[in-house]
């Protein structure tokens, strides 16, 4: 199995701008999970879905952030109008039930 | 609110020598703990998961404890090599939540 596949790797815009992020999770996992990771704020949960279908956004930042999840190989992350503070590392992760998840590799976002 | 520690934040000893890192949490209701290891600018490798039910789990030469009912796990490493030079995260999972310690990162100095 290919793992968890992020594009794009590295993402550089300017503020304002839209950034759109993408996951494409284990075949057969139930479950997605996009996190974002700062220096200062570690690791943190942004919402996750189950079957296609988001269950926990609680940990969106705010309403510039959105999350969409149209099938179960695909799955987005969409900063509008995007900040210099959004600047930071994004994971995806699927896993199987409530199981281990495993990660993407990430992607590094820096909103100049 | 679960919250999870990690200690010592970093941490620097001689190759070949065995070490424990440490991560506590505050809530004791939980599913299940993981272990991971992320590498400079690199996404996380699950190492061990250990279920609520279960007291230690081993991989190589890695072993995770987990103490429930004191909200605290253990990762113990054996004969430590430079290539285990990496951040080492703890994450407890509640319902499907996982939430992550700040990390300890460690240097296998040869």
């Amino acid at each position: 199995d290919a793992g968890v596949i992020q594009s794009p790797r590295h993402e550089v815009t300017e503020m304002g701008q839209e950034v759109t992020l993408r996951c494409k999770p284990i075949s057969g996992h139930d479950y997605l999970f996009w996190y974002r990771q700062t220096m200062m704020r570690g690791l943190e949960l942004l919402i996750y879905f189950n079957n296609n279908v988001p269950i926990d956004d609680s940990g969106m930042p705010e309403d510039r952030f959105s999350a969409k999840m149209p099938n179960a190989s695909f799955s987005t992350l969409k900063i509008q109008p995007s900040e210099p503070r959004d600047s930071a590392v994004y994971f995806c992760a699927s896993s199987l039930l409530s199981y281990e998840q495993y990660f993407g590799p990430g992607t590094r976002l820096t909103v100049t | 609110k679960q919250e999870v520690t990690q200690i010592p934040a970093a941490l620097s000893v001689p190759e070949g020598e065995n070490l424990v890192l440490n991560c506590s949490f505050t809530d004791s209701a939980i599913y299940n703990l993981q272990w991971f290891r992320q590498d400079p600018g690199k996404g996380l490798t699950s190492l061990l998961l250990i279920q609520s039910s279960q007291r230690e789990q081993t991989s190589g030469r890695l072993n995770a404890s987990l103490d429930k009912s004191s909200g605290r796990s253990t990762l113990y490493i054996a004969a430590s090599q430079p290539g285990d030079s990496a951040t080492y995260l703890c994450a407890v999972q509640g319902a499907q939540k996982l939430v992550f310690g700040q990390g300890t990162r460690l240097t296998i100095n040869p």
